[in-house]
């Protein structure tokens, strides 16, 4: 079946430095990748999306590219800040409408 | 616009007992879906409701059962509790588009511990 596997956290960065999640998927057809942040006691926000091959979805400076031929999703931004400390979730929505998580990588960035 | 809520925010039962979680879904959001997110895994997917009829359902024992109201607003029902269903329970809606995906917001969710 459908599967997401994001890389395992916590992943530990000084304020500015650049940041890289990696998210690789398996799934039948051509299904829409996410990603979602959940900061501290918040509820789950979709970050941005992507819902084909080439396409690549950004916001608030996180960017991400839908990469069929690798079938990932990697997660970067260029100059992280203390303010984006959360947990990052991978994810796919397949054939069925259902999303399909990863794990979550938790992100701590140090001042 | 008021988003998702969920209600209680958190919940203490025994091993046995039954819950009702709820969720108001946000304002012209006509699905509804429930999630399960155990303590640092990602969530996982139980039902969603699309006009109060079940649109998909995932993986799950039939003690957890959940419906939609005509003011698409929904409830989670969980009987015979076990130690294993402590988590985060998560309500997300969506606007209008049968047959379609549309995004899903998400509400605060209701942390349930079992004892």
């Amino acid at each position: 079946g459908d599967s997401v596997t994001q890389m395992e956290g916590p992943v530990t960065l000084s304020e500015e430095a650049f940041l890289t999640i990696n998210c690789t998927y398996t799934a039948t057809g051509y299904p829409s990748l996410f990603w979602y942040v959940q900061y501290p006691g918040e509820g789950l926000q979709l970050l941005l999306k992507a819902t084909k091959a080439d396409d690549k979805g950004s916001n608030k400076g996180f960017e991400a590219t839908y990469r069929k031929e690798t079938t990932s999703f990697h997660l970067e931004k260029g100059s992280v800040q203390v303010s984006d400390s959360a947990v990052y979730f991978c994810a796919l929505r397949g054939s069925n409408y259902q999303l399909i998580w990863g794990a979550g990588t938790k992100l701590i960035i140090k001042p | 616009e008021t988003g998702v809520t969920q209600s209680p925010t958190h919940l203490i039962k025994t091993r046995g007992q039954q819950v009702t979680l709820r969720c108001s879904s946000q304002s012209g959001h006509n699905t509804v879906s429930w999630y399960q997110q155990a303590l640092g895994q990602g969530p996982q997917f139980f039902f969603q409701y699309y006009r109060e009829e079940e649109n998909g359902r995932g993986n799950f024992p039939p003690r957890f059962s959940g419906l939609q109201f005509p003011n698409y607003s929904s409830e989670l029902n969980v009987n015979a509790l076990e130690l294993d269903d402590s988590a985060l329970y998560l309500c997300a809606s969506s606007p209008p588009t049968r047959g379609s995906y549309n995004d899903q917001f998400f509400g605060p969710g209701t942390r349930l511990l079992v004892l």
